[in-house]
């Protein structure tokens, strides 16, 4: 079945030691998307790839970097992480036009010790 | 800078009820807006998508609607079940790919 695939389910790292979290698909859809979503909270945009072509949302810190170095994966660096980045991150890809929908992977639980 | 409200912020129905869970955004320039169901310490699954120029979409027992001009969807659940339990996320999205969610409805339905 084509899915979105996120690995780890849940990661644990420590204060400051970076950390990576990935994201595939098998959908072949060019537009992929990072969100951060904190307890009981709205998932927020962190960032968003249509192609290689990279958008960083205005209020993104400097500490969450991406890379997508082809159509089926793209990263999440948390440079280094702080209590505060402790969330789930969800991973979610669409075409570029004209459906758009999005379609979610079951996300990585960050946990910051 | 688009506002995404979700009213109310947790209901509670018994089986059998027919249901509405209300989202409003305050830019009205929107491409589409997508209903999602979260299960707790799970991703989002996709339950509906309307177009802007479209509205409504029905997939079984769900219906949403969308008013553009209003700034608000509906999302309707017919003959809820206690397998409707989750929280109900809606997003509004532009052109440009950017996305803005509600904080959520959760909904318990008690047998």
């Amino acid at each position: 079945d084509a899915m979105v695939i996120q690995n780890p389910r849940y990661q644990v790292t420590q204060f400051g030691k970076p950390v990576t979290l990935s994201c595939s698909q098998t959908l072949n859809h060019n537009v992929m998307y990072w969100y951060q979503q904190k307890s009981s909270q709205a998932p927020k945009l962190l960032f968003h790839y249509y192609d290689k072509d990279f958008n960083n949302e205005a209020d993104t810190p400097d500490n969450f970097q991406s890379r997508r170095p082809n159509t089926s994966f793209c990263f999440l660096d948390i440079r280094s992480p702080g209590l505060g980045d402790a969330a789930m991150y969800l991973c979610a890809t669409s075409k570029n036009s004209p459906d758009k929908t999005q379609y979610f992977g079951p996300g990585t639980r960050l946990l910051v010790l | 800078k688009q506002e995404v409200t979700q009213i109310p912020a947790a209901l509670s129905v018994p089986e059998g009820e027919n249901l509405v869970l209300n989202c409003s955004f305050t830019d009205s320039a929107i491409y589409n807006l997508q209903w999602f169901r979260q299960d707790p310490g799970k991703g989002l699954t996709s339950l509906l998508l309307i177009q802007s120029s479209q509205r409504e979409q029905t997939s079984g027992r769900l219906n949403a609607s969308l008013d553009k001009s209003s700034g608000r969807s509906t999302l309707y659940i017919a003959a809820s079940q206690p397998g409707d339990s989750a929280t109900y996320l809606c997003a509004v999205n532009t052109n440009a790919g950017k996305s803005t969610f509600g904080d959520g409805t959760t909904l318990t339905v008690k047998p």
